[in-house]
This record gives structure tokens, C-alpha cells and sequence, in this order.
């Protein structure tokens, strides 16, 4: 069975771009997340979208948004880019919204590069 | 907040050595606590997980205790290979995300 994929696997843009990240979480998962991993840091929490609704966002600012499609499939856009945007996004699907006791499986990632 | 602090690296090891990477938390209620592993050129993989007090976590020869007392979770390996080179990373979840630890990046050497 085919796991989290994203789209694109590498994807370069200058300052004040705008950027659309995808993902296609686990046939049956309804729950995508989404995640950004500063290179040396932990992946810090950016959306939880569940059956096509925001079910939690993080402290990012407002140029970050997303969506969930009838299909479960997910997108991040990022508007406005700047140099500090430059990370490795996660895609993340699990088959609840909750999570404490569900596993999340992960994607490989989408690394932006910001010039 | 929710937060993570695990033990800062890098850890380099010889093989058959004893691996322990150290982690704390602050949370409210009671979190289920993770560790994932991220291997060169791959992405996150839950390596084992203890959703209550007192239990212990395993998988793959790896283990960790959730001590709430101590607010604590570390993970252990009484003997490593060159195939545990990796990025660990100490997580938990309360509801609907996770909180991650900065990451611990372990080397081992034949």
C-alpha cells in the first residue's frame, strides 16, 4: 500500500513568492497535518485538517493557510514568502483527529528553499 | 505550552555500545508520549510509543518508560549498530498535533 506522498520532493522560490505544497495521506486516513522542520530543530505543528475541516492550526502567521479536499487529499499555501520559510514541510495522515492514541504516519517531505 | 527537551548532540558511538538519549516534557493532563526516528534520506517513523503511566515503550531492541513522576521518557538500546545512525526525536501528544524535541543526531561507528 502506498504511503503519505507529497509533492514537490524539492522546490526553490525568491522572497514575496507564493508556494503551494500537496498531500496524499493514506488510503482511509481522513486526518492530514501538516508540519514545518527547520534544519537542526524538531518539526514544529502548522495545521490538523479532519474530514475537511480545520481542526487546529499553530503559531504561524496568517500567510501560511491550507485546505482539505473531498478526497482527503490536503494543501499548504505560503504566501509571501521569506528567507525564514526555508524548511523541509511535512505531511502527516492518521485515521482520527486525535492522536494520543493513533499513529501518525509521516511523508517525506517537501524541502523549500527561499533566496 | 506543551514542550519537549531531550538531550542535545551530537551522540557518536562504537557499535554494541549502550545508547540512552535523555527526555523530558511539560504538559497538561496526560500526554501520550512518542519517539520517532528520521534515517538519512528518509522520512519521520514512530519508533515506539506509551500512551500512560508505567508503560514502556518497544521496538526494535529500543525501550523507554513513561515516568511521570519525573516527567521523563527516556529511550535506551542496550546494544547499537552501525544501522541505528539516525536523528531521534521525543514527542507528545495530548490531542490532535504533536510536540516535538529538538532532535538528537546519533552516530555509530563499526
Amino acid at each position: 500500500d502506498a504511503g503519505v506522498t507529497q509533492s514537490p520532493t524539492h522546490l526553490i522560490k525568491t522572497r514575496g513568492q507564493h508556494v503551494t505544497l500537496r498531500c496524499s495521506p493514506i488510503s482511509g486516513h481522513k486526518s492530514v497535518s501538516w508540519y514545518q522542520q527547520v534544519l537542526g530543530q524538531g518539526p514544529q505543528f502548522i495545521f490538523q485538517y479532519y474530514e475537511k475541516e480545520e481542526r487546529g492550526r499553530g503559531n504561524f502567521p496568517d500567510r501560511f493557510s491550507a485546505r482539505q479536499f473531498p478526497n482527503y487529499s490536503s494543501e499548504l499555501n505560503v504566501n509571501a514568502l521569506l528567507l525564514g520559510d526555508s524548511a523541509l514541510y511535512l505531511c502527516a495522515s492518521s485515521g482520527t483527529s486525535g492522536i494520543r492514541f493513533a499513529e501518525q504516519f509521516f511523508g517525506p517531505g517537501t524541502r523549500l528553499t527561499v533566496l | 505550552g506543551d514542550s519537549v527537551t531531550q538531550m542535545e548532540g551530537p551522540v557518536t558511538l562504537s557499535e554494541e555500545a549502550f545508547l540512552t538519549i535523555n527526555c523530558t516534557y511539560t504538559a497538561t493532563g496526560y500526554p501520550s508520549l512518542f519517539w520517532y526516528v528520521q534515517y538519512p534520506g528518509e522520512g519521520l517513523q514512530l519508533l515506539l510509543k506509551a500512551t500512560k503511566a508505567d508503560d514502556k515503550g518497544s521496538n526494535k531492541g529500543f525501550e523507554a518508560t513513561y515516568r511521570k513522576e519525573t516527567t521523563s521518557f527516556h529511550l535506551e538500546k542496550g546494544s547499537v549498530q552501525v544501522s541505528d545512525s539516525a536523528v531521534y526525536f521525543c514527542a507528545l501528544s495530548n490531542d490532535y498535533k504533536l510536540s516535538f524535541g529538538a532532535g538528537t543526531t546519533v552516530t555509530v561507528r563499526a
